[in-house]
């Protein structure tokens, strides 16, 4: 069965700073991947996803990420985080089958002004 | 448009007792899935539909818990039984279909407290 890292559990920046969250899988086969935050108070929404063609991916409000085949990786990046950007983070991943979606567990970034 | 809607918003029972939690994902998604959301677990899949039919139940955690959907829309999850450790954020998710590359759309959740 796959499984879904995401070593960073709490990060702290402060605003114009920039963020790299960490995401590694565990599939050998065909993944497709997304990242889904979720802002205070209110439910799960897409930032991006990838599931073939370029490997960066670009999404909403600024945020972006790479699927490293060679790593398991698909770690989220954004240039200078802004306040509005203090969410919890999930990155999460469905196989060529099966669409549900294996979830890790999140990480909550808190951006400081 | 509208986006997937659950009911109750929030619900407290006694062990023991069984619950109902509702879902509307959006109108024409053919797919419907049931996650969790605690704080030991993380989010796990429950339980997806497409259509009436759920062809994968794997993530249901004992036969307390029970899904059905009617119609190809609403779908209900019931757990009999309750125990404490039910207590969690029940969400739904829906998407157009069933592939797996496809976004899932989540609605609001149910917080289950179980006294």
């Amino acid at each position: 069965a796959q499984s879904v890292s995401q070593h960073n559990h709490h990060v702290i920046l402060s605003e114009a700073a920039s963020l790299e969250l960490g995401c590694n899988y565990s599939y050998g086969g065909t993944v497709n991947l997304f990242w889904y935050v979720q802002y205070p108070g209110q439910h799960l929404q897409l930032l991006l996803k990838y599931f073939s063609g370029d490997p960066l991916v670009k999404g909403i409000k600024g945020f972006e990420a790479e699927f490293i085949k060679s790593k398991f990786s698909f770690n989220l990046r954004k240039p200078s985080v802004q306040w509005s950007d203090t969410a919890e983070y999930f990155c999460a991943v469905s196989t060529g089958t099966a669409s549900k979606l294996t979830f890790g567990t999140g990480t909550r970034l808190q951006v400081t002004l | 448009g509208a986006g997937v809607s659950q009911s109750p918003s929030n619900k407290v029972t006694e062990k023991g007792k069984d619950v109902e939690l509702r879902c509307d994902p959006i109108s024409g998604h053919t797919a419907l899935y049931w996650y969790r959301q605690s704080l030991g677990q993380g989010l796990e899949f429950l339980i997806y539909f497409q259509g009436n039919s759920a062809p994968d139940k794997s993530g249901l955690p004992s036969d307390r818990f029970s899904a059905e959907r009617t119609g190809g829309s609403v779908s209900t999850l019931t757990i009999q039984r309750t125990q404490q450790e039910d207590s969690a954020v029940y969400l739904c998710a829906s998407s157009p279909d069933g592939y797996s590359y496809n976004e899932q759309f989540f609605g609001p959740g149910t917080r289950l407290t179980v006294l």
